[in-house]
């Protein structure tokens, strides 16, 4: 069974930073892209960056880049994104996704359940 | 970036009725060289995180019953729940992953009437 579980969120102060962890099991991780995805508190969902599982392509959203970076350990199957420079706006839950199949352009077929990160003086 | 534009925002449907939902692109998502609709449908409950119920515009993902079925082709797509449940009520984003960056609809929410 495919299970993506995330970790690391909480309350930051703007201007701080914060790394989300994305557990992943029951597939290959090394052979997916793999996506973080956020939603702001009664929002829509907007994506944010994606990685080739062995980290050799990334690729971010204009609100993020230059200030997020997203990694992976494939020795620990665990997904990653640093994030620096927080801005109120940058407040949401924060899903990991994985990429259907081979391929940056797949949709999303597996969630994880989110991580709240809050951004706030 | 392509928009993704939803209609309604919300829709409140008597069970056992049809749900309609439309997603329209500012560009075809079609990829000509192999004829696919890059063009997936999402449904997100309450306190949960969104699950894939459909790609390449019609595709029914494993286990997501057969009420649920998705339509249209290049800029104009189509999410129709056939018979709504009481456990349908959530809300439905459409999704293009043709281009970079990936892009979602604002989402409709479908309720019970």
């Amino acid at each position: 069974e495919v299970q993506l579980v995330e970790s690391g969120g909480g309350l930051v102060q703007p201007g701080g930073s914060l790394r989300l962890s994305c557990a992943a099991s029951g597939f290959t991780f090394s052979t997916n892209w793999m996506h973080w995805v956020r939603q702001g508190p009664g929002k829509g969902l907007v994506w944010v960056s994606r990685i080739k599982s062995d980290g050799s392509s990334t690729t971010y959203a204009d609100s993020v880049r230059g200030r997020f970076t997203i990694s992976t350990d494939n020795a620990k199957n665990t997904l990653y994104l640093q994030m620096n420079s927080l801005r109120a706006e940058d407040t949401a839950v924060y899903y990991c996704a994985r990429g259907g199949g081979d391929g940056y352009n797949k949709p999303l077929d597996y969630w994880g359940q989110g991580t709240l990160v809050t951004v706030s003086s | 970036d392509i928009v993704m534009t939803q209609s309604p925002d919300s829709l409140a449907v008597s069970l056992g009725e049809r749900a309609t939902i439309t997603c329209r692109s500012s560009q075809s998502v079609l990829y000509s060289s192999n004829n696919k609709n890059y063009l997936a449908w999402y449904q997100q409950k309450p306190g949960q995180p969104p699950k894939l119920l459909i790609s390449w515009a019609s595709t029914r993902e494993s286990g997501v019953p057969d009420r649920f079925s998705g339509s249209g082709s290049g800029t104009d797509f189509t999410l129709t729940i056939s018979s709504l449940q009481a456990e349908d009520v959530a809300v439905y984003y459409c999704q293009q992953y043709y281009s970079t960056p990936p892009t979602f609809g604002q989402g409709t929410k479908v309720e019970i009437k």
